[in-house]
């Protein structure tokens, strides 16, 4: 399997303008995360999934943030309008809890709003 | 209060000494333990499971201590490549993965 797979892998945009980050998770996993990772506020869980369904999404910080999960092999985070605090790098990880409870990551979207 | 606490270190040490990194959780219905390793601008990748008993993996020791919330790791004979922050990670029956913040370790000649 090619592992969690993320894009972009590097995002520089101005503010206001919409982004849109992608994960596909590993096959067969049930779980799909997206965490933002910042110097200031360390690895926070925005939202997690099961089964494609949202199951918690206390950590979306605004209503500028959504995630869907369509289907079992694909996810987006959005941000719109963005703005400079937006700037952090974005991972996507998936788990199936029935294995060993490993949360594989993506190698992380790095964003960054001028 | 956060759901999981580190000490953010950073903590500097020769090769060869021994560490010890702790975390504390604050949700008592959590079910599963990890520490994880994240190396500068990559992703977190799983370091070691905890188990209720306490288990080893060459240089490394886990310990839990459910009655205090506390989870520990030990680097023995530490090697300049262990330089990177060490996450600990907490999974409800939710399956709600919780990271820390983190402690960095740099490993010094």
């Amino acid at each position: 399997d090619a592992g969690v797979i993320q894009s972009p892998r590097h995002e520089v945009t101005e503010m206001g303008q919409e982004v849109t980050l992608r994960c596909k998770p590993i096959s067969g996993h049930d779980y799909l995360f997206w965490y933002r990772q910042t110097m200031m506020r360390g690895l926070e869980l925005l939202i997690y999934f099961n089964n494609n369904v949202p199951i918690d999404d206390s950590g979306m910080p605004e209503d500028r943030f959504s995630a869907k999960m369509p289907n079992a092999s694909f996810s987006t985070l959005k941000i719109q309008p963005s703005e400079p605090r937006d700037s952090a790098v974005y991972f996507c990880a998936s788990i199936s809890r029935s294995d060993t409870g490993e949360l594989f990551f993506g190698e992380g979207s790095r964003l960054t709003v001028l | 209060r956060k759901e999981v606490e580190q000490d953010p270190g950073p903590f500097n040490v020769p090769e060869g000494a021994t560490v010890a990194f702790n975390c504390t959780y604050s949700n008592s219905a959590s079910q599963s333990f990890f520490w994880y390793r994240q190396d500068c601008r990559k992703e977190p990748k799983l370091l070691m499971s905890v188990y209720s008993s306490g288990n080893e993996d060459g240089r490394f020791t886990a310990q839990l201590n459910r009655a205090s919330q506390y989870i520990s790791l030990l680097i023995r004979d530490s090697k300049l490549s262990d330089s990177a922050t060490y996450l600990c990670v907490v999974n409800t029956n939710a399956g709600k993965s919780t990271f820390g913040d983190g402690t960095t370790l740099t490993v010094k000649p």
